[in-house]
């Protein structure tokens, strides 16, 4: 069974102090990953695709790479309005899409 | 930019009652979704639509129609609304080849009472 689970659940920063949210996936037939941003009552905002093992995109302070069984996004120096949740999204054989629980950022002045 | 416009941000309705929700899409995008999102939950797939006059039914399906008249157009409709059904829906769009990420309206919560 596809699936997708995203570390950690929640994650408080300072201003400035940089740190990487993980995901972990089992996809078969994987066909591209998505990265989204989602702030509270609106929907999710398209940020990266991902294609294939070793690619990495960058946007502005954040940056997100893929392995054949994880991606990370790293955010380097960050500020409050980056606070929001990160969704990690891969895509199945079907062109399915597999949604986590993604990870709850809060980012404090 | 890609925009998808949901009708209603809020809806309150009552059980029993047939719910229309719509979405529109103004980038000529072949494929439209309709999922739903609960707290603790990550997205569910409702139903998609390839094409217009076409649909498939996602992972969740059960009380829910569709219709797609037109391209730009997607319309969920519950049939005959159930508590159960309160939830955030979310219409999303995409082209229809290679690997495009799906642009996500806003949103739509509804209440049923």
């Amino acid at each position: 069974e596809d699936q997708v689970t995203q570390s950690p659940e929640a994650l408080r920063l300072q201003e400035g102090e940089s740190s990487s949210l993980n995901c972990s996936y089992t996809v078969s037939g994987l066909r591209g990953l998505f990265w989204y941003r989602q702030d509270p009552g609106k929907g999710p905002e398209f940020l990266f695709t991902l294609y294939s093992a070793g690619e990495e995109k960058e946007k502005e302070r954040l940056k997100a790479t893929l392995t054949k069984k994880e991606s990370f996004l790293h955010i380097t120096a960050p500020k409050p309005e980056d606070s929001a949740t990160y969704l990690c999204v891969p895509r199945g054989s079907q062109g399915n899409l597999i949604f986590g629980k993604g990870t709850k950022l809060s980012v404090k002045p | 930019d890609v925009k998808v416009t949901q009708s209603s941000r809020y809806l309150v309705k009552r059980t029993g009652e047939k719910v229309f929700l719509e979405c529109v899409q103004d980038m000529d995008h072949e494929n439209m979704f309709w999922y739903r999102q609960d707290p603790g939950l990550g997205l569910r797939l409702i139903y998609f639509s390839y094409d217009v006059k076409m649909k498939e039914k996602g992972d969740i399906p059960e009380g829910y129609s569709v219709s797609r008249e037109k391209k730009e157009r997607f319309s969920l409709i519950l049939e005959s609304a159930s508590t159960n059904q309160t939830s955030m829906y979310l219409c999303a769009s995409s082209l229809g080849t290679g690997y495009q990420p799906q642009h996500f309206g806003d949103g739509t919560r509804l209440s049923i009472l």
